[in-house]
């Protein structure tokens, strides 16, 4: 298995509220991914990261922003949760760019 | 727009029944196609193509792509109640932008 921690597993909020997601890699991949799985939609990328302090926009990155200061470790906010945020989320790493990206466990975050 | 589209979107079978799983794309710049497998949790990888023509196998599983008609083709032989998971397709694209664009996937269900 790929060595991706995700935290927490499960969470409930409330609207409004805000959210921190952890993503936590052992294998000093450069790229790491937050991506977010709904029914009727399949996997759609959040936010991407291609290096420390080096982010860039997914496609539904509204309502999201992540952070990336040290090599290891990828965090995703909610600034403020909304109902439609919830979702599960997937924390996915690369080593290199256009190769296999391998996916954490995932995060349920319900918000109510 | 990147689109990735897999048909059917559920499928059930019989144990020892052959199956194929169809994948279409229409994107800029392609680089590559990649297959994985979800069960309950995350997504686990199976397949990357870059190549027509070229079968990728892995035990009852196979692949090939089709880079002129646009299309991939995952089949699974021999089918076990194992086998019963979401199939999902993604497709990298562009230039310098390593980002997966995932299909809503094929959920298939084997039956004893």
């Amino acid at each position: 298995d790929a060595g991706i921690t995700q935290s927490p597993r499960h969470k409930v909020t409330e609207t409004g509220t805000p959210v921190t997601l952890r993503c936590h890699q052992t294998e000093n991949h450069r790229y790491m991914y937050w991506y977010r799985q709904d029914p009727g939609h399949g996997l759609r990328l959040i936010h991407y990261s291609y290096g420390v302090k080096d982010t860039d926009k997914g496609e539904v990155s509204d309502g999201y922003s992540v952070s990336r200061s040290k090599t290891e470790d990828f965090l995703l906010t909610l600034e403020s949760a909304t109902s439609s945020q919830t979702s599960v989320y997937f924390c996915a790493i690369s080593g290199t760019g256009g190769n296999t990206i391998y996916f954490g466990e995932g995060s349920w975050l319900t918000v109510v | 727009e990147d689109k990735v589209v897999q048909s059917p979107l559920s499928l059930v079978v019989h144990e020892g029944d052959t199956v194929t799983l169809n994948c279409s794309y229409e994107v800029t710049n392609f680089r590559s196609l990649l297959w994985y497998k979800q069960e309950k949790k995350a997504p686990t990888f199976l397949f990357m193509l870059t190549s027509s023509g070229i079968e990728k196998k892995s035990g009852r599983l196979s692949s090939i792509l089709d880079k002129k008609e646009l299309f991939s083709i995952l089949n699974i032989t021999a089918t076990q109640t194992g086998d019963s998971a979401i199939y999902l397709c993604a497709v990298y694209s562009g230039a310098g932008s390593y980002q997966l664009t995932f299909g809503k996937g094929t959920k298939l269900s084997v039956i004893p």
